[in-house]
């Protein structure tokens, strides 16, 4: 069964400062991977989806690598501002059967101090 | 842009109770999902639909039923409500390979 971890729990950092969030899963058979964010009681924003093809994908000040073979992934943050300031989550989307829904980590929740 | 609208943003109510949580999507997906989301489990998934009037367990299903009799409504039902149904309930669409779009949730309380 899959399983999706993302380190650390909680970040703070300074804003203008450059910062990576982690995803690692367990099984590197996945269709794609989706990172996501959340405000405090709203829905979730889907911020980039990587195929399972691709290497990175990039929206804005935000890039998104994928190394499939490693079970990893992570989302580069440019020139933080206090409006980051979110929960993000990794979700990855299984290739075959039943595997097919999103499977989702815990989420890196982040703030940008100003 | 993509649009998903769940009919309540906040929902109290009484332990055995039958609950309806309804979600519209406005961009003729052919996939729609429910989950829960708790504070240290993350988001789970209920229960999914790939198309009208099918439907398809997902990870924690028990308590629950859904029903999709048209392509962009689902709604999700607790047929007996109880106190540890208490949470985040999220609802999202998307077609087949997509990202999926979600909406604002609904915060259930049961007493």
């Amino acid at each position: 069964k899959q399983e999706v971890t993302q380190i650390p729990a909680a970040l703070s950092v300074p804003e203008g400062e450059n910062l990576v969030l982690n995803c690692s899963f367990t099984d590197s058979a996945i269709y794609n991977l989706q990172w996501f964010r959340q405000d405090p009681g709203k829905g979730l924003t889907s911020l980039l989806l990587i195929q399972s093809s691709q290497r990175e994908q990039t929206s804005g000040r935000l890039n998104a690598s994928l190394d499939k073979s490693s079970g990893r992934s992570t989302l580069y943050i440019a020139a933080s501002q206090p409006g980051d300031s979110a929960t993000y989550l990794c979700a990855v989307r299984g290739s075959s059967g039943s595997a097919r829904q999103l499977t989702f980590g815990s989420g890196t929740q982040l703030t940008v101090l100003p | 842009d993509v649009k998903v609208t769940q009919s309540s943003r906040y929902l109290v109510k009484r332990t055995g109770e039958k609950v309806f949580l309804e979600c519209v999507q406005d961009m003729d997906h052919e996939n729609m999902f429910w989950y829960r989301q708790d504070p240290g489990l993350g988001l789970r998934l209920i229960y999914f639909s790939y198309d009208v009037k099918m439907k398809e367990k997902g990870d924690i299903p028990e308590g629950y039923s859904v029903s999709r009799e048209k392509k962009e409504r689902f709604s999700l039902i607790l047929e007996s409500a109880s106190t540890n149904q208490t949470s985040m309930y999220l609802c999202a669409s998307s077609r087949f390979g997509d990202p999926q779009h979600f909406g604002d949730g609904t915060r259930l309380s049961i007493l």
